[in-house]
This record gives structure tokens, sequence and C-alpha cells, in this order.
């Protein structure tokens, strides 16, 4: 039971433009949100999280926004650059089981030159 | 760099057979988790320690074990191997009971192929 889904494998974006990664969850006693970047024959590497007090945490060009209603987040990344081709996990973890974080299957970003 | 150290980064092996992989947390962080990633899937939590202790459990299969040692390093141990298997192993750490605001770090992986 998949309780984090990222239902785009896949996204292009052109240098210099908005990327928006969606992430879709059901659980609704999640309340910590992250994401993570991951390069080819690396591992997953921490970008931005998010607490559901919040509905927005931004970092330099990365922002993340939680709408809790619709148990939905999403990354924006603005500019895009080439550096930011990767794939885009989020995950997800309950405060009754804060050691367990629940990963989406991920999004290829490729952002062109 | 995580800190994190994974090894064999690669293993191939046959079915029915059994594999030990090998993890080294970042200096001084006292949980470790394991995570697989099969293709085209998301990060499948399996397990997790707490200096030397099991904390939390996931869909681990009965065929598989873990470990952490006294000197917190930990071994996956997969035994009876099949198939579906073969997927990428992540080991990740972090300093504590993972509480708000802590974040995992990852090794790079073990990529096991049963054949």
């Amino acid at each position: 039971d998949q309780q984090v889904k990222q239902n785009s494998p896949s996204l292009s974006v052109q240098e210099g433009r908005i990327s928006i990664l969606n992430c879709d969850y059901t659980n609704s006693m999640f309340d910590y949100f992250l994401w993570y970047k991951k390069y080819p024959a690396e591992g997953p590497t921490f970008l931005i999280s998010i607490s559901s007090i919040k509905d927005k945490n931004e970092d330099g060009r990365f922002t993340v926004f939680l709408n809790k209603s619709a148990k939905h987040l999403s990354l924006h990344i603005v500019p895009s650059q080439p550096g930011d081709s990767a794939v885009y996990f989020c995950a997800a973890s309950a405060k009754y089981n804060f050691n367990k974080f629940y990963f989406g299957s991920g999004t290829k970003l490729n952002v062109k030159p | 760099d995580s800190g994190v150290t994974q090894t064999p980064k690669h293993l191939i092996t046959a079915t029915g057979q059994r594999v030990t992989l090998r993890c080294s947390p970042r200096s001084g962080d006292l949980s470790v988790y394991w995570y697989q990633q099969s293709l085209d899937q998301g990060l499948q939590f399996l397990i997790q320690y707490y200096n030397g202790e099991e904390r939390a459990k996931g869909n681990i299969l009965e065929r598989f074990s873990a470990q952490q040692f006294p000197d917190l390093h930990s071994e996956l141990n997969l035994s009876s191997l099949e198939l579906g298997d073969s997927a990428l192993y992540f080991c990740a750490s972090s300093g504590r009971l993972v509480g708000r605001g802590e974040k995992l770090f990852f090794g790079s992986g073990t990529q096991l192929s049963v054949l």
C-alpha cells in the first residue's frame, strides 16, 4: 500500500524556468514531510522539509508547499538549473511513529540547457 | 559525501544463496535504517536500529534479518534469495531517534542482482 505517491515518473523543464514536482499522500496522520534528491550512483540527499504546522518553507531556489486538506505537497525549483537534473523523492512520517519514513517512487527531473 | 559507507557496491549471486550487506553510519550517529529500492519503486523501509536495538520494522521479509553491532555498524542478511530480491539496498543513519527536524543521511547503496 503506497501511502506516498508521486504520479509523474519524469519531468522535463527548460533551464531558467520553474520546475514543479508533486506528491500526494493518503495517511492523514502524516505531519512531517521531506524532499530528497538523488543523482545516479549516489544515495539520496536531503533537500528541504516542512512540518504540518506550516504551509510553505523556502530555502534558496527551493520552496515546498503543503496543502493538508488536499493531502498534497509540491516542490518548486526556481530558476531550474541543469545541475538540478536528478530523481526527486518525497517522504513523510507520522508523529505516532516518526522513526518510519514513507517514500514516494520518485520523479526524474531533466533540466535542459 | 554523506559519511555513510556501504559495502559492497555491487553483488551478483544466484537464487537460493545468502548474502550480507554492510553499513557504517556517520560518525556519532546512533540510528541505522535499511531501505530497499526495486525497479521503478520508491524506497521501501525495511528496518531501523538504534544503538544496537531494533526500533522499527517495515515490510521486511522473514528471509531477511539485520543487526547493529556495538561499534554501531550494521549488517543486513538476505537468505534463500529469489529473483525478486534484486534491488538497490540503501542504508541511512541519523543522530538519534529520528524526531521532528531530524533527517536521514544515505549511503550510496548496494546493487544486488540475483540470477
